[in-house]
């Protein structure tokens, strides 16, 4: 099972900030990568799919990837309360993924 | 929402029992799988499926079986339920191996 690795939280953001996730990866050879967002007691919900080097943006949120230094991030602007969640990073080993243990974020009104 | 079920949604059992978890889709997707998620851990790949009577081991299969004889239904059973796998199990669906994977609600699981 390849390694993945998250910040570890939790992160608390005051609304309105940018909420930054980084995770690192293991396998040089990981070709897809995403973010998914967790709200207590409900299931994992995709919410970026990122699969080339350089940034790729969907309303407030912005995936970046660096094949070369093996990470891959994710920048929520704007944050709202709404976004309290954990959010995992999921990097893709031959059929499956292989998940981090995600990071919990607090926005704060 | 992706056309995933999964059923029971909550189950309290004994040690000692058969216990079976049943995954239904309507995507008419080739893979399918299924996950454990504990506090602490993570989300952890039990078994999965890529395609009708083809299924492979996770990284925590011990003490699990999976069968899939229609592309639509995934089942995990656990032969004789321990303590230790009291969990949050999650199936997911995917429509390629490099195609992101969609997660059911997930069947929360007691054994007492």
């Amino acid at each position: 099972q390849k390694e993945v690795e998250q910040n570890s939280g939790p992160l608390s953001v005051p609304e309105g900030a940018i909420a930054s996730l980084n995770c690192t990866y293991s396998d040089r050879g990981s070709q897809s990568f995403f973010w998914y967002r967790q709200y207590s007691g409900k299931s994992p919900e995709l919410i970026m799919s990122i699969y080339s080097n350089g940034d790729k943006e969907d309303g407030r949120f912005t995936a970046q990837l660096n094949k070369a230094s093996q990470y891959v991030s994710l920048l929520i602007r704007d944050s709202q309360p709404s976004d309290s969640a954990t959010y995992l990073c999921a990097v893709k080993d031959d059929y499956k993924l292989s998940f981090g243990a995600g990071t919990t974020v607090t926005v704060r009104a | 929402d992706a056309g995933i079920t999964q059923s029971p949604r909550h189950k309290v059992t004994e040690t000692g029992t058969p216990v079976t978890l049943r995954c239904h889709q309507t995507e008419n997707h080739r893979y399918m799988y299924w996950y454990r998620q504990d506090p602490g851990h993570g989300l952890r790949l039990i078994h999965y499926s890529y395609g009708v009577k083809d299924t492979d081991k996770g990284e925590v299969s011990d003490g699990y079986s999976v069968s899939r004889s229609k592309t639509e239904d995934f089942l995990l059973t656990l032969e004789s339920a321990t303590s230790s796998q009291t969990s949050v199990y999650f199936c997911a669906i995917s429509g390629g191996p490099n195609q992101p994977q969609h997660f059911g609600d997930g069947t929360r699981l007691s054994i007492l």
